[in-house]
């Protein structure tokens, strides 16, 4: 069964620093997305993509953060000089078509953790 | 703000009794929901979606109902297993985009 793929499962950085979190979505989806997931809190959405540029993104998704599709596979979330509340879980997710009324797709997820 | 809801942030049933998990949502406009698993260490997994213009849905030993006029969405999941012990998650697509708006999540506990 397809899925969605990300790199590292675990990364610990020091505050200040900069990260990219990649992810391999599924291979024939058109949109994909970052959400996050503070520990014991709700998923949040940061950002949509399609056709190589932001679709949609929320309050959270601010100058600190940007995506990149480097190549036809893998599609990064770069966070530039992580604060303390940058640590959380941080989901890619993929949908097949342009159609709203499909499911989304979720990856495994990278923990991220500030210090 | 506009705002995704569960009821009960935990729910502890006995291994095969039928659970249920409720949600709240705020935006009259939303036309798409779903529920989503997410067991410990694990992204959300897909269980069962619903369209504004349905108001229920079956899947296998789960059921999704949709109440419109009082903004209520519920997961019946029946002859609960131990397997099915995770958090769950309701998520709207308020109809302004792609993006999913989802509730705080109830724990769900299969006691045998």
């Amino acid at each position: 069964e397809p899925e969605v793929t990300q790199t590292p499962s675990h990364q610990v950085t020091q505050m200040g620093q900069e990260v990219i979190l990649r992810c391999v979505p599924i291979s024939n989806h058109l949109y994909f997305y970052w959400y996050r997931q503070i520990l014991g809190q709700k998923v949040e959405f940061l950002v949509s993509f399609y056709n190589n540029e932001i679709s949609e993104k929320s309050e959270i998704f601010d100058d600190q953060f940007s995506v990149e599709r480097p190549d036809g596979s893998n599609f990064t979330l770069k966070i530039r000089s992580t604060k303390l509340e940058d640590s959380a879980m941080y989901f890619c997710a993929s949908t097949p078509g342009q159609g709203m009324y499909t499911e989304a797709f979720f990856g495994q997820g990278t923990r991220l953790t500030v210090v | 703000g506009e705002s995704v809801g569960l009821h009960l942030p935990t729910l502890s049933v006995q291994e095969g009794d039928n659970s249920i998990i409720n949600c709240a949502y705020s935006n009259s406009a939303s036309d798409y929901f779903i529920w989503y698993k997410q067991e410990s260490g694990k992204g959300p997994q897909f269980i069962i979606d619903i369209r504004s213009n349905m108001d229920k849905r079956q899947g296998q030993r789960v059921t999704v109902l949709l109440n419109k006029t009082v903004k209520h969405l519920s997961l019946q999941i029946a002859a609960t297993q131990p397997g099915d012990s995770a958090v769950y998650f309701c998520a709207e697509n308020p109809n302004s985009g792609y993006a999913l708006n989802f509730g705080k999540g109830t724990s769900l506990l299969v006691t045998p």
